[in-house]
């Protein structure tokens, strides 16, 4: 079973501070996701990575397979990005599609 | 285009009474997953479908009964609510499968069971 292990659980910071959030997994994977929950409302894909980096925005994450590490960086944070990040990985190697095992997720606020 | 519909939004049962907490999709998704989230945990799966009319178990099946008659529907059913499964739930829907898809969600159902 795969762990996944995020850093750090809350985050409170003033607008305009570049966030970064953190993610490790213990077992190897085929592709990891960021997701996004705002309070009391559903759960959003931010990315789905399995190599390097991706842009969306304010938002940049990162992998690296070999450390089996990743972050999620925002850029200029604003009050909106206040939500829970949540870290995801993806098991699935050609058997079948058994769900996706999440990290505890990292409660952010943006303070104006 | 809804994307992923759950229904009932919240619920309060009462310990030893039944329910069931449909999914919809409209997006001719093979493969369908509920989870349930608790306060401190990351979400676990609870059973998943890659297709209709079949059903596999997930972390934490006990308690829980699962049915894709149809492609689009994915129904979880509790046969005897117990406090233990006071929850938000929620059900995702994938394309295919795998690492290559990215899963859609549904808004949640909060369940309490008093």
């Amino acid at each position: 079973k795969n762990e996944v292990e995020q850093s750090p659980q809350n985050l409170t910071a003033q607008e305009g501070e570049f966030i970064t959030i953190n993610c490790s997994y213990s077992v190897g994977i085929s592709a990891l996701h960021w997701l996004q929950q705002h309070p009391g409302g559903g759960i959003v894909s931010l990315f789905m990575l399995s190599s390097g980096k991706k842009k969306h925005g304010r938002l940049i994450a990162t992998i690296n397979i070999q450390e089996k590490h990743s972050s999620l960086h925002i850029t200029a944070s604003h009050p909106r990005d206040s939500a829970v990040y949540i870290c995801a990985v993806d098991m699935y190697s050609g058997g079948g599609a058994d769900g996706l095992t999440f990290g505890k997720g990292t409660h952010l606020i943006i303070q104006p | 285009n809804a994307g992923v519909t759950q229904t009932p939004k919240f619920r309060v049962l009462k310990t030893g009474q039944s329910m069931t907490l449909l999914c919809a999709q409209d997006m001719n998704h093979e493969y369908m997953y509920w989870y349930r989230q608790d306060p401190g945990m990351g979400l676990r799966l609870i059973h998943y479908s890659v297709g209709e009319g079949t059903t596999a178990k997930g972390e934490v099946p006990d308690g829980y009964n699962v049915s894709r008659l149809k492609k689009q529907n994915f129904l979880l059913g509790l046969e005897s609510a117990a406090p233990s499964q006071t929850s938000v739930y929620f059900c995702a829907s994938v394309l295919t499968g795998g690492a290559k898809n990215i899963q859609y969600f549904g808004a949640g159902t909060r369940l309490s069971v008093l």
